[in-house]
């Protein structure tokens, strides 16, 4: 079974551009998260998707922070602008009906 | 809203001892998993837990839940280098993960 893909590996942009991260979950998986790992924290919960329907944004910096999920498969999280506190590991993860969490490599992701 | 609390924070461990890491969440919650990760490395899953009394072992590695105390604990037996990582608990919360801080376990000889 492929596992979680997750692109770019790395990713060093200044502040105020704008990235993008992709992810390709397992297949047959309805459930898509990402997460935002900051180092020498625990993964934080951005946003979680159910097919391609959200079903969770609320710790979501939607003024800088956008996320989508195209035919319920694929999804790209972007950021724009993006500030230097938003350097971190963006994780993805899918799951099949809430069990089974199984986590992308990440992008880690560095602003200066 | 569920928080999740571990500790210690960071843990410096001699090969050969035992100790416990303690992971403390404050709702109820029926399925909790532990997680290690490698600098730089994604999570890898250890164990998932999902009664209360559940307890799963691996290797030197043996975890286990209290639903009623809302704690697990992970027992580290006779510890080796090759243990040395970043543990974490994540507790269940309407099918997302909520992540406890994690603990940096170092082994040293």
């Amino acid at each position: 079974e492929a596992g979680v893909a997750q692109s770019p590996r790395y990713k060093i942009i200044e502040k105020r551009q704008s990235v993008a991260f992709w992810c390709n979950p397992i297949s047959g998986h309805a459930t898509l998260y990402w997460y935002q790992q900051i180092l020498g924290q625990g993964p934080k919960l951005l946003i979680q998707f159910q097919n391609n329907g959200v079903v969770d944004d609320s710790q979501l910096p939607k003024d800088r922070f956008s996320a989508e999920r195209l035919k319920g498969v694929d999804s790209t999280l972007k950021i724009q602008p993006a500030k230097l506190e938003d350097s971190a590991v963006y994780l993805c993860a899918s799951s099949l009906s809430g069990y089974g969490y199984t986590f992308g490599s990440g992008t880690r992701l560095t602003v200066v | 809203e569920l928080k999740v609390e571990q500790n210690p924070l960071f843990l410096s461990m001699q090969e050969g001892k035992n100790y416990t890491i303690y992971c403390n969440y404050s709702t109820t919650s029926d399925r909790l998993y532990w997680y290690r990760q490698d600098p730089g490395k994604s999570l890898e899953s250890l164990f998932v837990l999902l009664s209360n009394g559940a307890v799963k072992q691996e290797g030197r590695l043996m975890a286990s839940l209290d639903t009623k105390a809302r704690l697990s604990t992970l027992h580290i037996t006779a510890a080796v280098h090759d243990l040395s990582a970043t543990y974490f608990c994540a507790v269940v919360d309407t099918d997302k993960l909520i992540f406890g801080t994690g603990t940096r376990l170092q082994v040293f000889p």
